[in-house]
């Protein structure tokens, strides 16, 4: 039962930054928010994570509310290969702790 | 950055045969792993978490007798799908822990099991 809430699906256009939204209400006080993606019939590809701080690395940002209840994965200048399913998952940050996948959002970048 | 491996990558069986999946941390040593089933355009579902030297602990639903997990070692654990049905025809794929690595999972390339 995964705790996360994501549109089925968006597009966006080439070049331009594409911001997925996720909703996380009921994510508790310990569990951070991590996003990964899946190319198609690939294993899911790490993204980043977050607990309550806003992170970038080289390949995106991650905006937390401040009540935490949703985030915005913003991919800066979106390309063609960045077309996937994104996976917005919320998980007590230990070793051993498992990943719980939703619906993820499925992303097409457009030329 | 840690890798996964997984292998084959894809496999065609008989009805009735049993087929070996492998999952190996190549650089780290896992004590846990995770295998995940995948149907066409669906998510990936959680059969069980392998924990190397213990048994296998699966989700509810999955049929322990029929997903053999092994993790007899820190850097491999394989899954074995016993009398294996078209309706096991999935893409399967691992996934491991790396200590250290803000307990981010690596995914295996996955493995996708066709079953005749």
């Amino acid at each position: 039962d995964a705790k996360t809430t994501q549109p089925p699906s968006m597009d966006c256009a080439e070049g331009r930054a594409a911001n997925l939204p996720c909703n996380h209400s009921t994510i508790s006080g310990n569990e951070y928010v991590y996003w990964y993606r899946q190319i198609h019939s690939q294993g899911p590809q790490y993204i980043i994570h977050g607990l309550k701080n806003n992170e970038t690395n080289e390949m995106a940002s991650l905006i937390i509310t401040e009540d935490r209840k949703s985030s915005t994965l913003i991919l800066p200048h979106a390309t063609l290969r960045d077309t996937a399913v994104y996976y917005c998952i919320v998980r007590v940050k230990a070793a051993g702790n498992k990943l719980t996948f939703g619906g993820g959002t499925r992303v097409l970048v457009k030329p | 950055g840690a890798v996964v491996s997984q292998h084959p990558s894809w496999v065609i069986c008989k009805s009735g045969t049993s087929v070996k999946i492998e999952c190996r941390s190549l650089d780290f040593q896992a004590t846990t792993m995770f295998w995940y089933r995948q149907f066409p355009k669906q998510s990936l579902m959680l059969m069980a978490t392998s924990n190397e030297g213990s048994k296998a602990t699966y989700e509810q639903g999955v049929e322990k007798d029929k997903f053999l997990i092994n993790h007899a070692s820190l850097t491999l654990s394989t899954l074995t799908v016993t009398s294996a049905h078209p309706e096991d025809s999935s893409f399967y794929i691992c996934s491991a822990d790396k200590p250290g690595a803000n307990e981010k999972l690596f995914f295996g390339s996955g493995t996708q099991l066709s079953v005749l």
